[in-house]
């Protein structure tokens, strides 16, 4: 089946570390999306990518980091410059630009100890 | 930049009453418009979408929503809620008109649909 995984589905981070999420996608889709979630803000996008080798800041990028050096993998980054990195993660990816919607991933939800 | 705005944050309904969600956004040119849904402890899921034509368009499990132009809303709706129904809400917009260099989906703050049996 076609889909998007998202991995670890938890992960624990010590403050002032470095760490990194895998989005992974065999859909074929062009573009791949980064969001954070939190309790009554809904969805927020840090980082997209509509094409291999280039991504774009989104509305809250600051602390956050991701490359796309091929086309199924937009692995994010939470530096140990983002001042809250507790919250849920979600990846996506669409075809084109995404006036088609999205396909999302199951998340990873990491947790700052 | 564009916003969509979602009235409810929590809604608490009995089983079988009638349900609907609001939505407004604020952009002018044309649009699609998307209702998700994410159940407890699952990924978020499309619900329905508009892209042109009817503007009531029906989705899975018995949902549908009106896309109303003159208004900027896109309201769901259910006649018949379920304790199944349990789950977050969210509408996303995305610019549609020619020559949109991005269509990123634009997304309210959710809605938390709690259904009592």
């Amino acid at each position: 089946d076609g889909g998007i995984t998202q991995s670890p589905k938890y992960l624990f981070r010590k403050e002032g570390q470095n760490v990194t999420l895998s989005c992974e996608q065999n859909l074929n889709h062009d573009a791949m999306y980064w969001y954070r979630q939190d309790p009554g803000q809904g969805l927020r996008l840090i980082y997209y990518s509509q094409i291999v080798n280039d991504f774009q800041k989104g509305d809250i990028a600051e602390g956050y980091s991701v490359s796309r050096e091929k086309k199924e993998s937009f692995p994010l980054t939470v530096t140990s410059a983002q001042k809250n990195p507790t919250a849920f993660y979600l990846c996506a990816s669409s075809i084109g630009q995404g006036s088609d919607g999205y396909t999302f991933g199951s998340g990873t939800r990491l947790t700052v100890v | 930049a564009q916003s969509v705005s979602q009235h409810n944050h929590h809604v608490i309904l009995s089983e079988a009453a009638s349900l609907e969600l609001g939505c407004n956004y604020s952009y002018g040119g044309t649009v699609n418009l998307f209702w998700y849904v994410q159940y407890p402890g699952q990924h978020l899921q499309l619900l329905l979408k508009y892209f042109s034509g009817d503007p009531l368009v029906k989705g899975i499990k018995g949902f549908e929503a009106e896309f109303i132009k003159s208004k900027f809303s896109f309201n769901l709706r259910k006649p018949s809620v379920q304790w199944s129904d349990t789950a977050e809400y969210f509408c996303a917009v995305t610019p549609a008109d020619r020559g949109s260099t991005l269509g990123r989906l634009y997304f309210g703050r959710g809605t938390q649909l709690t259904v009592w049996p």
